[in-house]
């Protein structure tokens, strides 16, 4: 049963065309959270979600915005995407803070940016 | 600042044959540190963890503070083991290295 789901899979874009991605869960975690992958580069943390609490890392870019409208969903915006946004992103959750480092990561999806 | 070095990209071993991904750490904190794995076609999940000083599927993994490393070994490696291995530090955050890509070769 999949737990973190991420939709879709691929997204293709345009420069500068804003850009939603969705990621939803079922596992009722409290903390979710938001990785931009690049090629052969670590997972980069972009902000996270505790409850409704957002808290966001500081280099960021202010392109990159997230909304959690409930427990299960959580999504991230891209306001207008540059050819260097083009890369994996993973949605993952946690059940606390505390538990941190037992993360559930999603399938990512992989953003193209034409 | 924190940071998770993983020096090797590649790593090719012969099936049975001992394996050891490399990590460094730099952390000003105690530190907590964990594997992660990915297999082709499948989602990042946590291997193991330093704390509970325990094997998952035949992986090991010593803390040692004094040259601040926390290397990923196994004895014998099987053709399954072929996956992106990341070392991860938990600090405010997780911080991932850049991965170790594992090919067993028959």
């Amino acid at each position: 049963d999949a737990m973190v789901i991420q939709n879709p899979r691929y997204q293709v874009t345009q420069f500068g065309k804003p850009v939603t991605l969705s990621c939803s869960q079922t596992l009722n975690h409290n903390v979710m959270y938001w990785y931009q992958q690049k090629s052969s580069q670590a997972p980069k943390l972009l902000f996270h979600y505790y409850d409704k609490d957002f808290n966001n890392e500081a280099d960021t870019p202010d392109n990159f915005q997230s909304r959690r409208p409930n427990t299960s969903f959580c999504f991230l915006d891209i306001r207008s995407p540059g050819l260097g946004d083009a890369a994996m992103y993973l949605c993952a959750t946690s059940r606390d803070r505390q538990g941190m480092e037992t993360q559930y990561f999603g399938p990512g999806t992989r953003l193209l940016v034409l | 600042a924190q940071r998770v070095t993983q020096p090797e990209k590649l790593l090719s071993v012969f099936k049975g044959a001992p394996v050891e991904l490399k990590c460094n750490y730099s952390y000003s904190g105690s530190p907590e540190l964990f594997w992660y794995v990915q297999y082709s076609r499948q989602r990042l999940q946590l291997l193991l963890r330093h704390i509970s000083r325990e094997s998952i599927k035949g992986f090991t993994a010593d803390l040692n503070k004094g040259e601040t490393s926390f290397h990923l070994k196994k004895p014998f490696a099987q053709e399954e083991d072929s996956a992106m291995y990341y070392c991860a530090l938990k600090c405010n955050r997780l911080a991932f290295g850049k991965g170790n890509q594992v090919v067993v070769i028959p």
